[in-house]
């Protein structure tokens, strides 16, 4: 099965600074990859995501890029704002379907005002 | 408003009891599901269903019961609660099981097991 490693677990960064957050998968098959912001008390809403086909992404204050060589991808937040400050997963979709999903560890985000 | 439902919010069950923990959507999704979050361990999925009457075994099912009656409803049991199962619940549900087909996320049930 699918393995996905996130780091950093916790990143603060000052309003206005960038984020990275980067997850590393293992299995090749995998072919889509979506980040989530969780929220407290509002759940998880996808933000971004990237195909395997495609190297980066962007929608304005964030981006996605991939390796698949690498198998590693990274979320990128440039201009840091307080409501960045959440929680994020990575995941893999891999072969199979929908549900065959491996979810990363997650990375709490504070961005200090 | 269109979204997904989680209920409760928070529950404290003493070891043993048995519970139900509900998840609505009025979106008309096929595909539902239940994950577990856990520190250090991210989502792990427990059940899926991919339409009414039809469900399957995910990653760690064991202790869960799941049913599909309805498009809208699926609900999770814990027929025999254990310490292990404290943990953070999220529903999901999603148009199809189709790659690239948004999630969406219910609030997350907090369930502490004494």
């Amino acid at each position: 099965g699918e393995n996905v490693e996130q780091h950093p677990s916790t990143l603060s960064v000052q309003e206005g600074d960038s984020a990275v957050i980067k997850c590393t998968y293992s299995d090749s098959a995998s072919n889509y990859f979506p980040w989530y912001k969780q929220e407290l008390g509002k759940g998880s809403q996808l933000i971004i995501d990237i195909r395997s086909n495609v190297g980066e992404k962007k929608d304005q204050r964030i981006a996605v890029t991939l390796n698949k060589t690498a198998k590693h991808f990274s979320l990128h937040i440039t201009e840091t704002q307080p409501e960045d400050s959440a929680v994020y997963f990575c995941a893999a979709f891999y072969s199979g379907g929908y549900q065959k999903v491996t979810f990363g560890t997650g990375t709490k985000l504070q961005v200090i005002p | 408003n269109a979204g997904v439902t989680q209920t409760p919010k928070f529950q404290v069950l003493k070891t043993g009891q048995s519970m139900t923990l509900q998840c609505a959507q009025d979106m008309n999704h096929e595909y539902m599901s239940w994950y577990r979050q856990d520190p250090g361990m991210g989502l792990r999925l427990i059940h899926y269903s991919v339409g009414a009457g039809i469900t399957d075994q995910g990653e760690v099912p064991n202790g869960y019961n799941v049913s599909r009656s309805t498009t809208e409803d699926f609900p999770l049991r814990l027929l025999s609660a254990a310490p292990s199962q404290t943990s953070v619940y999220f529903c999901a549900s999603s148009y199809s099981a189709e790659l690239n087909t948004e999630a969406f996320f219910g609030q997350g049930t907090r369930l502490t097991v004494v």
